[in-house]
């Protein structure tokens, strides 16, 4: 399968503050990608999606920005909450078939 | 209601032994998977069926047999548990296989082989 990777394995932000989590994408054919959260314990959570026909997407305090010149995908997170503390996983689909490759995750920590 | 619900959630056996992981899921989707998430928390997809008819099988050892009776349910039988089969297992579903959807997971199954 195709590469997707994470920059930033580890990332510590104050609560209240925005979060940035990069995702890098090797597959220039992928149209599709989901940001997905991963609880401690608990199955990846479906957050937001894009389509390679946009560059921005936003949701309720999450904005997921596509960058396909340089294969580049980010999930911003407003006002970053305790609640948000998780893995964060960006993953890409494989054209014809509901396959996706996920990416190695962000593991990010809020401080109160 | 859980939506989609795996059992056991934690299995521990030995080298050797065969066992079998369940799934059921309850959101009427037609394709459902098997995904194994590794101690470094990387998930790669083993298995998907649509309408019971077997979709998806990547490079995934012989050992691992998946079965759909109806497409509600997916299992995961293992025979010949070895050291490096254990993970996280994760079973999840999505409306379609043609069309592209996300998933919703399961909450796992910790596969633990000593």
């Amino acid at each position: 399968g195709e590469s997707v990777g994470l920059h930033l394995p580890t990332l510590s932000v104050q609560e209240g503050d925005n979060s940035i989590i990069n995702c890098a994408y090797s597959n220039s054919a992928s149209d599709y990608f989901i940001w997905y959260k991963q609880e401690s314990g608990k199955g990846p959570q479906f957050i937001i999606d894009i389509r390679s026909n946009m560059d921005k997407r936003q949701g309720q305090r999450v904005t997921v920005l596509l960058n396909k010149t340089v294969k580049h995908l980010s999930l911003q997170i407003a006002a970053t909450q305790p609640g948000d503390s998780a893995v964060y996983f960006c993953a890409e689909n494989e054209n014809n078939f509901n396959k996706f490759y996920f990416g190695s995750g962000t593991k990010l920590n809020v401080k109160p | 209601d859980t939506a989609v619900s795996q059992t056991p959630k934690y299995l521990v056996t030995q080298m050797g032994n065969d066992k079998s992981i369940k799934c059921e899921q309850n959101l009427g989707h037609d394709t459902m998977y098997w995904y194994k998430q590794d101690s470094k928390k990387f998930l790669k997809i083993m298995f998907s069926y649509n309408n019971k008819e077997l979709i998806i099988n990547e490079t995934v050892p012989n050992r691992f047999s998946p079965k759909s009776p109806d497409k509600a349910h997916l299992n995961l039988h293992i025979n010949s548990l070895e050291l490096g089969d254990s993970a996280v297992y994760f079973c999840a579903s999505s409306r379609a296989a043609t069309e592209v959807y996300g998933y919703t997971f399961g909450s796992g199954t910790r596969l633990t082989v000593v």
